[in-house]
C-alpha cells in the first residue's frame, strides 16, 4: 500500500473549522483515500472516503487535490467530541471488499480547546 | 444490532499462559480481522478472515492463532503469552459488497497485559 504522511498533532478551538492534511505522493490510480478516527479508549471508526472528487457526509468533508497527491479532511465546526487521532489510509479497492486490510500509520492527534 | 463485541475488556496473564480473546459481530459481515495497537502506534493487522472456514495471516501473526467456524465469531488465541504481546487488541468486521464501499466496524478493544 502507498504511504501517507500526516502531522503528528494539531490543535483547534471549539466551533472553528479544522483542516487535517495528508500527503500521499505515491498514490496509484486505483487507491481510495480513507479516513478513520479513534476517540480515546475506543476502537477506530470510519469517517469518510474518496477517490478523485471531493466528498461530503454528515461527519466531515474530504477535499482531494487535483493530482491526488494530497488530501484534506475538513471538520466544519470542531466540538470537544472530535478530539481524537485521525488516520489517513490508502487502500486499493477492487471489485469486492479489499478494504478489510487497512494499514494504519500513527495518525494526527487532534486536540480541541474549549 | 450490538455491532462488534469483544470479551474480556481487560486481561492480565503470566508469561507462558494461554488464552482466547473473543470477538463476535451480529451484522452478518463476511470479513473479520484482528489488529493490535501498541502505545503511540497505529493498528497492525494480525490475522483476518474473508468468510467462515477461511483465515489468513496479516502483518504480525506470530504467536497467535485464529479460526472461523461461524460467520459471527472470530476468536484470537494466544498459545503461550509473552510480554511482547502486551497490547490493546481490536477486532473489526466489514461487508463484501461488490461495487460498494465496505467500511470497517471496530470493537471496543481488549487491553492485555502479560507479566
Amino acid at each position: 500500500d502507498a504511504k501517507t504522511t500526516q502531522p503528528n498533532s494539531m490543535e483547534s478551538n471549539e466551533e472553528e473549522p479544522v483542516h487535517l492534511p495528508c500527503n500521499h505522493s505515491t498514490i496509484s490510480g486505483t487507491d481510495y483515500i480513507h479516513w478513520y478516527r479513534q476517540l480515546p479508549s475506543q476502537g477506530p471508526e470510519y469517517v469518510i472516503h474518496g477517490l478523485t472528487s471531493n466528498v461530503n457526509n454528515r461527519m466531515a468533508s474530504l477535499a482531494i487535490a487535483e493530482d491526488r497527491k494530497s488530501s484534506t479532511l475538513i471538520l466544519h465546526r470542531a466540538t470537544l467530541r472530535d478530539a481524537a487521532v485521525y488516520y489517513c489510509i490508502l487502500r486499493e479497492s477492487g471489485s469486492g471488499g479489499s478494504n478489510y486490510k487497512l494499514t494504519f500509520g500513527k495518525g494526527t492527534l487532534l486536540t480541541v480547546n474549549p | 444490532n450490538a455491532g462488534v463485541t469483544q470479551t474480556p475488556k481487560f486481561q492480565v496473564l503470566k508469561t507462558g499462559q494461554s488464552m482466547t480473546l473473543q470477538c463476535a459481530q451480529d451484522m452478518n459481515h463476511e470479513y473479520m480481522s484482528w489488529y493490535r495497537q501498541d502505545p503511540g502506534m497505529g493498528l497492525r493487522l494480525i490475522h483476518y478472515s474473508v468468510g467462515a472456514g477461511i483465515t489468513d495471516q496479516g502483518e504480525v501473526p506470530n504467536g497467535y492463532n485464529v479460526s472461523r467456524s461461524t460467520t459471527e465469531d472470530f476468536p484470537l488465541r494466544l498459545l503461550s503469552a509473552a510480554p511482547s504481546q502486551t497490547s490493546v487488541y481490536f477486532c473489526a468486521s466489514s461487508r463484501n459488497r461488490v461495487g460498494s464501499y465496505n467500511e470497517q466496524f471496530f470493537g471496543p478493544g481488549t487491553r492485555l497485559t502479560v507479566l
